[in-house]
């Protein structure tokens, strides 16, 4: 019954490649997030949609696009992958719908490794 | 732009108490959380207050606002080996915006 889940856990790969990494959540929230954290455990926005659409995309190289499928689902998928984006990137939800927002839920992460 | 500011290490003695400390330049900053980390692990909520209050207590947390100095505050009493992680200080000025997070505290708890 994980509320925010996020595949793969960790992930490897070589220079070049294009990867997706997928996350779902439970909530019924209608907000969902992609944060990358660095090595320094600095964590950055990436992009958050609202019932699907695009409301914040930070500047983000084009290689990374995210997709929402549907308001429970929020895609990141990475073309020609480079070294520095190896980090953990963090998929989160809220329910902005509320007058008082109580916050982000967040998934455990996914560590990808460039080589 | 906004910013979030916390020192980066922080290191106690189990029992004592602990105070991490934030500060926040976007004046309307509205709401304002405290995410834990744990190694390995995704970020966990442990408390938040919106921009008219001063104070919260949650058990042995305590966050102290200091809305005119823009400095956020968090107190864990009885600080225990396992309060041992890294702690966010995080805004947002309205529902919709995203959360600006600090770059962390790293809280060490010895024995």
């Amino acid at each position: 019954d994980t509320a925010v889940s996020q595949t793969p856990k960790y992930l490897v790969t070589q220079m070049g490649n294009d990867k997706s990494i997928k996350c779902e959540q439970n909530l019924g929230h209608d907000t969902m997030y992609w944060y990358k954290q660095d090595s320094k455990k600095f964590l950055k926005i990436m992009f958050s949609y609202n019932n699907k659409e695009l409301i914040i995309n930070e500047t983000v190289p084009n290689r990374f696009s995210p997709k929402s499928p549907d308001k429970a689902h929020l895609n990141l998928h990475i073309n020609s992958l480079e070294l520095g984006d190896s980090a953990v990137y963090f998929c989160a939800s809220s329910q902005e719908g509320n007058v008082r927002p109580i916050g982000y839920t967040f998934g455990s992460g996914t560590r990808l490794t460039v080589v | 732009g906004e910013d979030v500011e916390q020192s980066l290490f922080l290191s106690v003695r189990e029992g004592d108490s602990s105070v991490i400390n934030c500060t926040y330049t976007d004046s309307s900053s509205t709401y304002l959380y405290w995410y834990k980390q744990e190694p390995g692990a995704g970020l966990q909520l442990l408390t938040y207050i919106f921009s008219n209050m001063d104070m919260k207590q949650d058990q042995r947390l305590t966050v102290l606002l200091n809305k005119k100095d823009k400095h956020l505050s968090l107190r864990i009493a009885d600080t225990q080996t396992g309060d041992s992680a890294i702690y966010f200080c995080a805004e947002r000025s309205q529902a919709g915006t995203a959360l600006i997070f600090g770059k962390g505290t790293t809280l060490s708890v010895s024995s």
